[in-house]
């Protein structure tokens, strides 16, 4: 699970800011997944990656933006974050869509 | 979209006994249902899945069971320990560039000792 890495690990913030959370993998991973995880709601994706340079938005993409010029990045951006937003974030990574997706430790975010 | 029904939220069992949790999804295309289990504070980690050309799975004291006509999927924890406590979720997914995975919304299950 090394393999897989997210930074910060909590971060506080206030309405109205930009965050980017950090997601960093090495197993060169094709796919890779933002993921919220809400009391009440499970994990809900916002945004996955089949490639550098390819991505697509998931179930809750709004509020959300979302690159990947490397392969091993993932960055997930707030532009103006929410209360919403407050949430704990997990980063993900499989080798297919269709296979098992190993998950970093988990950003959680609170928003004031 | 798929959408993934998860029950119970929550399962209370005596230790050693067995443990069922139930899903049904929504979408006839989907072809890969994983489980993953949650401990408190941790990051899920898959315990077990089952792909759509099969019907049953096991690993040890875990199973998992799927019903392509009904559109639903189940797991089976047989001789539950302590550390069987933790949050389950199902997922599914259609593959083949649809929306990746799709969560149940959890079932916390404890073992009581």
């Amino acid at each position: 699970d090394a393999g897989i890495t997210q930074s910060p690990r909590y971060k506080i913030t206030e309405t109205g800011r930009q965050v980017t959370l950090m997601c960093h993998q090495t197993w060169s991973h094709s796919y890779m997944f933002w993921y919220r995880q809400d009391l009440g709601h499970g994990l809900r994706l916002i945004y996955y990656s089949a490639a550098a340079d390819i991505t697509d938005k998931g179930e809750v993409p709004d509020g959300y933006v979302v690159s990947r010029s490397k392969t091993e990045n993932f960055p997930l951006t707030l532009e103006s974050a929410t209360r919403s937003q407050t949430s704990v974030y997990f980063c993900a990574s499989s080798e297919g869509l269709v296979n098992e997706q190993f998950f970093g430790p988990g950003t959680r975010l609170t928003v004031l | 979209g798929e959408n993934v029904e998860q029950h119970p939220s929550t399962l209370s069992v005596q230790e050693g006994d067995s443990a069922v949790i139930k899903c049904t999804y929504s979408d006839s295309a989907s072809n890969y249902f994983p489980w993953y289990k949650q401990e408190l504070g941790k990051r899920p980690q898959l315990i077990i899945d089952i792909r759509s050309n099969v019907g049953e799975k096991k690993d040890q004291r875990i199973a998992v069971t799927l019903n392509k006509t009904a559109k639903h999927f189940s797991l089976h924890i047989t001789e539950t320990q302590p550390e069987d406590s933790a949050v389950y979720f199902c997922a599914a997914s259609m593959g083949g560039g649809a929306d990746g995975l799709t969560f149940g919304k959890g079932t916390h299950l404890i073992i009581q000792p």
